[in-house]
């Protein structure tokens, strides 16, 4: 079955700098990638996602990116602030099933 | 627009006992369900998900089961659980695009 993994597992970044996030998926028929943010103590809200027919798409500071042939793809967090801070999810789809990453803790210091 | 709606928020359970969580989905018709049990350490596991009713899918063996009664109810059940079972469980609902979560239920199995 899939399996999604995603790196790094925690990454700290100054207010202002860029984020980014890998991932990589198992099954080549997964042909969406939805990305999530999760604030401490409160459910995981969808922020951007991606269809495989499309490589890139960008929504104000957020991007994400794929690579079908290489079975990755990324999030991209420009000019970084304090309320960026949280964990955030990749996950892969097909045929209604959904598999998470692990999770990337975000700590932005202002 | 779409709601889901997950209870109970917090369960405090002995080893051994039944459980059964609820979610239902308001404002869509025919959507995929999922639950998902997310341990400390913020990896999402999917645990069943139902893309119509009465169609259950099993990702982990465990003591757990879940039923699909209706079109918009998932049910989430065991018959004795486990200390392994705590966990903050969270239900999620897709039709077109991503996941879109409960407000979850923190269980603790005592």
């Amino acid at each position: 079955g899939e399996n999604v993994e995603q790196h790094p597992s925690t990454l700290s970044v100054q207010e202002g700098d860029s984020a980014v996030i890998k991932c990589t998926y198992s099954d080549s028929a997964s042909n969406y990638f939805p990305w999530y943010k999760q604030e401490l103590g409160k459910r995981p809200q969808l922020i951007i996602d991606i269809r495989s027919n499309v490589g890139e798409k960008k929504d104000q500071r957020i991007a994400v990116t794929l690579n079908k042939t290489a079975k990755h793809f990324s999030l991209h967090i420009t000019e970084t602030q304090p309320e960026d801070s949280a964990v955030y999810f990749c996950a892969a789809a097909q045929g209604g099933k959904l598999i998470f990453g692990q999770g990337t803790e975000l700590s932005v210091k202002p | 627009s779409q709601t889901i709606h997950q209870w109970p928020a917090t369960l405090v359970q002995p080893v051994g006992s039944p459980l059964s969580l609820e979610c239902t989905v308001e404002g869509t018709s025919n959507p995929n369900l999922y639950w998902y049990r997310q341990a400390a350490g913020r990896g999402l596991q999917l645990l069943f998900y139902s893309v119509g009713i009465g169609q259950i899918s099993s990702e982990v063996p465990q003591n757990l089961s879940a039923s699909r009664p209706q079109d918009r109810q998932f049910i989430l059940s065991s018959k004795k659980l486990l200390l392994s079972d705590s966990g903050f469980y969270l239900c999620a609902w897709s039709r077109t695009r991503g996941a879109f979560f409960g407000q979850g239920t923190r269980l603790t199995v005592v």
